[in-house]
């Protein structure tokens, strides 16, 4: 199984600041990453897909980098809404596999 | 647009057999390249992974719980299913089904919004 480690686990941070979260996989995915946000009692929301690529409808200040083994999600001037945990996600190879997830708060 | 709604029992008794649907409303289930997947999350915890199919039957199962996981999908009624036998509390979890495809990078998109499934006598 491909293994995923995020960090940090959890960022303070307040508004209009820029967060970066890093994702690294055990072997390489070449760009086969996603990133999900997730807010409490709700279902996780893709955000970015295919390592770079901003899904439809989601915010231009976020962004995604990375291929290989090592990956970014970089939230440019945070807004009150991102409050919440964000996940990476490796689709390379079966089993899929998360990573621990990132939290940002105030 | 594409929705998603799991439903079945919210309660489960040790050893039993959990099962869920979920149902697939905007579109059909049986447009070619996508798979249709479950994902977990127990309380205060992160996302597992269990398992996909495809509109002809295809599955891929996580290794960890294959064993006792069964995905089915009924393309008549636009449905595919989850299946997990001999439960523990450790199944007990949110559980999320999902659409996976090349309209996302492969990724999971949409979501269901998810339902809460307890294993307890």
């Amino acid at each position: 199984d491909i293994q995923m480690t995020q960090s940090p686990s959890s960022v303070s941070a307040s508004v209009g600041d820029r967060v970066t979260i890093t994702c690294r996989a055990s072997q390489g995915i070449s760009s086969w990453l996603a990133w999900y946000q997730q807010k409490p009692g709700k279902a996780p929301k893709l955000l970015i897909y295919a390592a770079s690529s901003l899904q439809s409808g989601v915010p231009s200040r976020f962004s995604g980098s990375g291929s290989g083994t090592d990956f970014t999600l970089t939230i440019t001037s945070l807004q009150t809404e991102d409050f919440a945990t964000y996940y990476c996600q490796q689709v390379n190879s079966f089993p899929i596999t998360f990573g621990p997830g990132t939290k940002v708060d105030i | 647009q594409l929705q998603l709604q799991e439903s079945g029992p919210g309660l489960v008794k040790p050893s039993e057999t959990l099962s869920l649907t979920c149902t697939v409303s905007g579109g059909s289930i049986s447009s070619d390249g996508y798979y249709w997947g479950w994902i977990r999350q127990p309380p205060g915890k992160g996302l597992e992974w269990i398992g996909s199919i495809s509109y002809s039957g295809t599955t891929y199962y996580n290794p960890s719980l294959k064993s006792r996981v069964t995905i089915s999908v009924d393309t008549s009624k636009n449905q595919f299913s989850l299946k997990v036998s001999s439960v523990t509390a450790a199944d007990t979890a949110v559980y999320c089904c999902a659409r996976r495809g090349p309209s996302s990078g492969h990724s999971y998109d949409p979501w269901g919004q998810g339902t809460l499934v307890t294993v307890s006598s």
